[in-house]
């Protein structure tokens, strides 16, 4: 089956500091891969759609600059949160789809704690 | 974002009792899926639903998709101690490489 894979699962640095998380497709390639961000005891916000080759897609409110989102293969998709403060401390997950009639997998999650 | 509104929010049950939860929308879904996350990990899929008026089990687990594609239930069947956890319902306009909606979340509770 699908398996998307997250690394590192668990992130703590200080504030000011640019971080980055990577995403995973292990046994398929993946065009288009999702970044969500959940914060405690809520569900899951699309922050923006990663396309392989291309910009990525932002949904309102989600700070680009601040978000940074590179899909330079088929099998990996990276999120940088530069300059980060204690307000994105969160659970960051991404999902992919193994193809455009299949359902999307998440990876295991990324938790993120800015001090 | 936009959010489908799940319920109950949560659910306090005792081992072996059967389950149900239900995921609303205002507008059309194409695609409805299941999934089940548990602490510090990313969302399991349960179920994904295709066809208004579908009806798919996964083991104790069915679900349908509401025929006016703006509505889906999941039922568990026989709870079990490993079905605690928080259940999430997402709608989806087409298939795989669209984004999806997430409800609000169904938290499992089961008292010993």
């Amino acid at each position: 089956g699908a398996v998307v894979s997250q690394h590192p699962s668990w992130v703590i640095c200080k504030s000011g500091t640019s971080v980055k998380i990577e995403c995973r497709s292990l046994d398929f390639q993946a065009t288009t891969m999702f970044w969500y961000r959940q914060f405690p005891k809520q569900s899951l916000m699309l922050m923006a759609t990663s396309n392989e080759g291309s910009k990525a897609t932002y949904e309102q409110g989600v700070e680009k600059d601040k978000f940074l989102i590179n899909h330079a293969s088929l099998t990996l998709s990276t999120l940088t949160v530069t300059s980060a403060h204690p307000e994105d401390s969160s659970f960051y997950i991404c999902s992919a789809a193994e193809g455009a009639n299949q359902p999307q997998h998440f990876g295991d999650g990324t938790r993120l704690s800015i001090l | 974002g936009q959010q489908l509104n799940q319920s109950p929010q949560s659910m306090f049950i005792q081992e072996g009792e059967d389950v149900s939860m239900n995921c609303t929308s205002s507008s059309i879904f194409n695609t409805w899926l299941w999934y089940k996350q548990d602490p510090g990990e990313g969302p399991v899929l349960l179920i994904a639903l295709y066809k208004a008026g579908e009806l798919t089990s996964n083991g104790r687990l069915t679900a349908q998709f509401g025929i006016t594609r703006k509505d889906s239930f999941l039922n568990i069947s026989a709870s079990i101690p490993s079905d605690v956890g928080i259940y999430f319902c997402a709608g989806q306009r087409d298939f795989g490489n669209e984004k999806l909606t997430f409800g609000t979340g169904t938290r499992l509770t089961i008292i010993p």
